[in-house]
């Protein structure tokens, strides 16, 4: 079946190191997001890409890049962790309008802590 | 840009009752959708309704576009209903979703 996976799925870091998390979808989906979800602000978005090559920034996207070399892969970059980017952290699909039903799907989540 | 609002904020009901949870957005929207966010941090699509009523089992939704809201519908509510419920909108074609805050949910045995 195809799916969204996120890896890892927990991951303690220290501030100031640089952390890659990692988000692959088998849909062949064009669209691919980034959220951060923190109690008391819900969903926020951080980065998203239309399609190979195509990056934009979210409204929470400072200490964040992404970068899209192909169709399944969006991974999240954290340049230099920071104690305020501790968050859950889901990627999301989405197919091109004007296909039917435009949907987004979700992955599992990464709880990420920064010590 | 375009606000969505969710009410209630929170929900708590016994099991085997009905539930109404509203969704208002301030502009037009090409795309609506509710999603499930469960005990387990989940998130789960429910409806994609940019207009109009679809049921599914015991939930059901409906939008109306032209006064800019939508609803979604849980009967006899079971305890594994529980969570958040979040309504999410796009304004534009293929622009990212606009998520509400959502309602959460807690039904007691």
């Amino acid at each position: 079946d195809a799916e969204i996976t996120q890896s890892p799925r927990h991951k303690i870091t220290e501030t100031g190191r640089q952390v890659t998390l990692a988000c692959h979808q088998t849909w062949n989906h064009n669209n691919m997001f980034w959220y951060r979800q923190d109690l008391g602000h819900g969903l926020r978005l951080i980065h998203y890409s239309y399609g190979v090559h195509d990056t934009n920034k979210g409204e929470v996207s400072d200490g964040y890049s992404v970068s899209r070399s192909n169709t399944e892969d969006l991974p999240l970059t954290l340049e230099s962790a920071a104690s305020s980017q501790t968050s859950v952290y889901f990627c999301a699909s989405s197919v091109l309008p004007p296909e039917v039903g435009y949907e987004q799907y979700f992955g599992p989540g990464t709880r990420l802590t920064v010590t | 840009g375009i606000q969505v609002e969710q009410s209630p904020p929170d929900l708590i009901l016994q099991e085997g009752a009905n539930s109404t949870l509203r969704c208002n957005f301030s502009d037009s929207v090409n795309n609506l959708q509710w999603f499930h966010q469960n005990p387990w941090g989940q998130l789960i699509n429910l409806f994609y309704i940019p207009s109009g009523t679809k049921q599914n089992g015991r939930l059901s939704a409906t939008t109306v576009a032209t006064e800019r809201y939508s609803l979604l519908y849980i009967s006899s509510s079971q305890t594994t209903d529980s969570g958040v419920y979040f309504c999410a909108v796009e304004r534009a074609g293929n622009t990212p979703l606009v998520f509400g805050k959502g309602t959460r949910l807690s039904v007691i045995a």
